[in-house]
């Protein structure tokens, strides 16, 4: 069963058009909820986090919007750039829980 | 500032034999520490946590061990590697905040098992 879902599985946009990645989830018990960018070879860095207390949260070119009702989220990425190409992970999780829940993740590309 | 290392950067290994990862954190104390396994081109799946020194939980059972010997150091073992250990080891510790848990991630590990 998997409680986190990413769409698409792969994304190509031009650069300077704003990406939409999406992100869903089954579990209500879910609060917090990070958005990772790994690229090859390298460990995820966090990128930007939502709580589910929050509806959108901004950070530069990254935001996220997130629909506690319909249990959605997705992360926008404005004016992407080639250096954006990366992947992107949806995680979430919740509360005192130590366990964090990952999407299978969206291969971004923006080509030039 | 946090760093966090994480050795060997590469293993090449045979099925059956034993391996041992090690990941260190510097300059945060008693941190809550992580093990992700990461196989080609897939997701993250958290294996052990530990939030002090001689602790350790399992998440997800693959046949691996893990020990804090240290409150910086954490050690991901097994005995007999089998061809399904081949994947990317990621090391992580989290920052606590009121209303949970941040994670940040090392720089991996990548383990092919022959």
């Amino acid at each position: 069963q998997q409680q986190v879902r990413q769409s698409p599985q792969s994304l190509t946009v031009w650069e300077g058009e704003t990406a939409i990645l999406n992100c869903s989830y089954e579990n209500s018990a879910f609060d917090y909820f990070p958005w990772y960018q790994q690229f090859p070879g390298e460990g995820p860095a966090l990128l930007i986090a939502i709580r589910s207390v929050s509806d959108k949260k901004e950070d530069g070119r990254f935001t996220i919007f997130f629909n506690k009702r319909e249990k959605k989220l997705s992360l926008h990425i404005t004016d992407s750039q080639p250096g954006d190409s990366a992947t992107y992970f949806c995680a979430a999780g919740g509360g005192s829980n130590y366990k964090l829940t990952f999407g299978k993740g969206t291969l971004l590309t923006v080509t030039p | 500032a946090q760093t966090i290392h994480q050795w060997p950067v590469a293993e090449i290994k045979a099925v059956g034999s034993p391996l041992s990862l090690g990941c260190t954190i510097k300059g945060k104390s008693s941190p809550n520490l992580y093990w992700y396994w990461q196989a080609t081109g897939g997701t993250l799946q958290q294996l052990f946590y530990s939030i002090t020194v001689g602790q350790v939980e399992s998440v997800v059972q693959l046949n691996l061990s893990a020990s804090r010997p240290k409150d910086d150091q954490f050690i991901l073992s097994t005995e007999k590697l089998l061809l399904s250990h081949s994947g990317f080891y990621l090391c992580a510790w989290s920052l606590i905040r009121d209303w949970g848990y941040e994670q940040y991630f090392g720089p991996g590990t990548r383990l092919t098992v022959l």
